[in-house]
């Protein structure tokens, strides 16, 4: 079946620091691929997402890069906020059913100033 | 924002009483899911509707039953709390079962069982 797996963390970084959290998948067909940002105390929220190979998603300076041939999503920042503070969760959807996205166990990233 | 409502946003309950989570929706999506998220095992999927009437269980769905008697309304029953069910409960919405769909999620339930 369809998986995701990504580092669980704690991440800790320092403000401006690069930001890279790894995720790769296994999946039927070809997914779409996501990624989802949890701020302490509220839901998800997507962040952004590839539906082809080779697209990039991007969204408030974060970007990651749909890579067939490594089954990765891993997504990036250049540099970090404080406010970047939260749980990430990268996920994917193949379309096989009505049981809707797989996820990742999620990566807690903590930015201190 | 999605318009996904989760109700009650914090609930204590004792052992063994029944306790009903509900998920409202004004976006009029065909697709309804409840997850639970614990530390170490992120979002798993308890059950999920495809239409009114149309359930289906998740990876976790023992000791919880669901129903959907209209769009808008996706109800979690927990028939009787224990305390493995302490948990935040996640309501999410989408539009269709495609691939690129992507799904809206509501702010979440805490629920302990005490």
């Amino acid at each position: 079946g369809d998986s995701v797996t990504q580092m669980e963390g704690p991440v800790t970084l320092s403000e401006e620091a690069f930001l890279t959290i790894n995720c790769t998948y296994t999946a039927t067909g070809y997914p779409s691929l996501f990624w989802y940002v949890q701020y302490p105390g509220e839901g998800l929220q997507l962040l952004l997402k590839a539906t082809k190979a080779d697209d990039k998603g991007s969204n408030k300076g974060f970007e990651a890069t749909y890579r067939k041939e490594t089954t990765s999503f891993h997504l990036e920042k250049g540099s970090v906020q404080v406010s970047d503070s939260a749980v990430y969760f990268c996920a994917l959807n193949s379309g096989g059913g009505a049981d809707g996205l797989t996820f990742g166990k999620g990566t807690h990233l903590i930015i201190q100033p | 924002d999605a318009g996904i409502t989760q109700s009650p946003r914090h609930k204590v309950t004792e052992t063994g009483t029944p306790v009903t989570l509900r998920c409202h929706q004004t976006e009029n999506h065909r697709y309804m899911y409840w997850y639970r998220q614990d530390p170490g095992h992120g979002l798993r999927l308890i059950h999920y509707s495809y239409g009114v009437k149309d359930t289906d269980k998740g990876e976790v769905s023992d000791g919880y039953s669901v129903s959907r008697s209209k769009t808008e309304d996706f109800l979690l029953t927990l028939e009787s709390a224990t305390s493995s069910q302490t948990s935040v409960y996640f309501c999410a919405i989408s539009e269709s079962a495609g691939v690129v769909t992507e799904a809206f999620f509501g702010q979440g339930t805490r629920l302990t069982v005490v």
